[in-house]
C-alpha cells in the first residue's frame, strides 16, 4: 500500500498520560498536514511542514502540542498531559508541490482515533 | 477563505444521479472550489476541483455557476459505495489548509 499511513490506529490513554502519533506520508510527498477531527464535525487544521520545516500551527495546536517531521519524511505528533476534550480522530494529509504540476490534492491517512479517559 | 454553504443531508436512490449544492457567495477571483468526500471510519479523500470552468474526471463532474458563488457536485450514478459525508471547500491562497464544514451527509437507497 502506497498511501498515507498512520500509527496507532486506535490508542485510549488515562488524562494526563502522554501519547505520540505518528504519519507516514506517501513517499516524494514534500507536504505533511495534521488535521484534527471531533464526532460530527469537518476536520479541522492543525499545523503543517514543508519538508521537515514547520511552516504554520493552528491556534487549536496548544502548548501541549507538538509535531515534528525530523528528515522531512515521516511526522509524529505528541499531546502532553492529554486531557478529555483531546478526545479526536487526528488525520494526516500529504502533499506534492514540487516538481510536477500541483493539483491541489491531499491525500490523506484514516487516522488516529485518541480516547482520553 | 470564504464560507460554504451544504446542505446538511440528501438522498438518493442507487444508479440514480445525486446532485450537491454549495452556495459561496463570499468567493473571491482567485479561490479554487475542492470538493471531499468521507465514507465511515475513513479519511478524507478528494473528489474534484476547480476554479471557473466546469471540471470532470472519473469520479464526478463539478457545474460552477457564471458568477462563482455556487456549485453543484454531480454523482453520475449513485452506488452504495458513494454514501459519504460530501464536503465543500474553499481553497485561496492557503493551500492545503482547508476549511472544512460540516458536509452533507448522502444517503443512497438500493
Amino acid at each position: 500500500d502506497t498511501g498515507v499511513s498512520q500509527d496507532p490506529r486506535h490508542k485510549i490513554t488515562k488524562r494526563g498520560q502522554n501519547v505520540t502519533f505518528r504519519c507516514d506520508p506517501i513517499s516524494e510527498h514534500n507536504r505533511l498536514y495534521w488535521y484534527r477531527q471531533t464526532l460530527g464535525q469537518g476536520p479541522e487544521f492543525l499545523t503543517y511542514f514543508q519538508n521537515e520545516a514547520q511552516l504554520e500551527k493552528s491556534r487549536l495546536l496548544s502548548d501541549r502540542f507538538s509535531a515534528e517531521r525530523p528528515k522531512g519524511s515521516f511526522s509524529t505528533l505528541e499531546i502532553q498531559r492529554t486531557e478529555q476534550g483531546d478526545s479526536a480522530m487526528y488525520l494526516c494529509a500529504s502533499e506534492k508541490t514540487a516538481g510536477a504540476p500541483n493539483t491541489g490534492e491531499l491525500f490523506f491517512g484514516e487516522g488516529s482515533r485518541l480516547t482520553v479517559l | 477563505d470564504a464560507k460554504t454553504t451544504q446542505p446538511n443531508s440528501m438522498e438518493s436512490n442507487e444508479e440514480e444521479p445525486v446532485h450537491l449544492p454549495c452556495n459561496h457567495s463570499t468567493i473571491s477571483g482567485t479561490d479554487y472550489i475542492h470538493w471531499y468526500r468521507q465514507l465511515p471510519s475513513q479519511g478524507p479523500e478528494y473528489v474534484i476541483h476547480g476554479l471557473t470552468s466546469n471540471v470532470n474526471n472519473r469520479m464526478a463532474s463539478l457545474a460552477i455557476a457564471e458568477d462563482r458563488k455556487s456549485s453543484t457536485l454531480i454523482l453520475h450514478r449513485a452506488t452504495l459505495r458513494d454514501a459519504a459525508v460530501y464536503y465543500c471547500i474553499l481553497e485561496g491562497d492557503s493551500w492545503g489548509k482547508l476549511q472544512f464544514g460540516a458536509g452533507t451527509q448522502v444517503v443512497v437507497t438500493p
